[in-house]
């Protein structure tokens, strides 16, 4: 099983500020992983596929970028509605058994 | 658009069975892989299966392995989980998603809950 490693646990950002978080494969998945923003209450949303490719619909302020074993998410300057829980995922294994980080929570500063 | 909705989750005993199911639309279901991935409380997200909308191909996680039966209904352009041998770890939220063939999950349901507990 391919382990994903999300770091830090928590990250306190002030508003406009830039958040910077990681994730980390225990062996190489490519380019193949994908980021998921999650709020209290609700489901998971795509935000980044590819490791760097925004979904539809995603602000420019989000990007990702890594490849092998090494992923950031990079939150350009936070807005109200960015505080929540980021999840990494990779899709490179085969059989395909997915596996997500344990996430990353943006709180407010 | 696309839209997922979950339902059959509750309450259930150590050692019973519960049937989710997840309706479909806004999409054409047969270019597509859906699964199931899981929450429990507090804690993050857990891939337990996956399907093409055929139902020609099922994927696994070990930890429900032999216990749950992933399956589809093009007629009714649903999707199905059923759980046997429930757990006390296996109290979640489960979330139906369509997958971008097996890789990641671009639209998800509102999630059912299933709590085990006696």
């Amino acid at each position: 099983e391919i382990v994903m490693t999300q770091s830090p646990a928590t990250l306190s950002v002030s508003p406009g500020e830039r958040a910077i978080l990681s994730c980390r494969a225990s062996q190489s998945v490519s380019n193949d992983l994908a980021w998921y923003q999650q709020k209290p209450g609700q489901a998971p949303r795509l935000l980044i596929y590819g490791a760097s490719t925004r979904a539809t619909g995603i602000p420019a302020r989000f990007s990702g970028s890594g490849s092998g074993t090494e992923f950031t998410l990079t939150i350009s300057s936070l807005q109200s509605e960015d505080f929540a829980v980021y999840y990494c995922q990779q899709y490179n294994n085969w059989p395909p058994r997915r596996t997500f980080g344990q996430g990353t929570k943006v709180e407010i500063k | 658009q696309v839209q997922l909705v979950e339902s059959g989750g509750g309450l259930v005993k150590p050692g019973g069975s519960l049937r989710l199911s997840c309706a479909a639309s806004g999409f054409t279901f047969n270019d597509y892989y859906m699964g199931w991935i899981r929450q429990a409380p507090g804690k993050g997200l857990e891939w337990i299966s996956s399907i093409t909308f055929s139902g020609s191909t099922i994927y696994y996680a070990d930890s429900v392995k032999g216990r749950f039966t992933i399956s589809t209904d093009n007629a009714k352009n649903s999707l199905y989980l059923q759980m046997n041998s429930l757990r006390a770890d296996d109290t979640a939220v489960y979330y139906c998603a369509r997958a971008i063939k097996t890789y990641y999950f671009d639209s998800w349901g509102q999630g059912a809950l299933v709590t085990v507990s006696s």
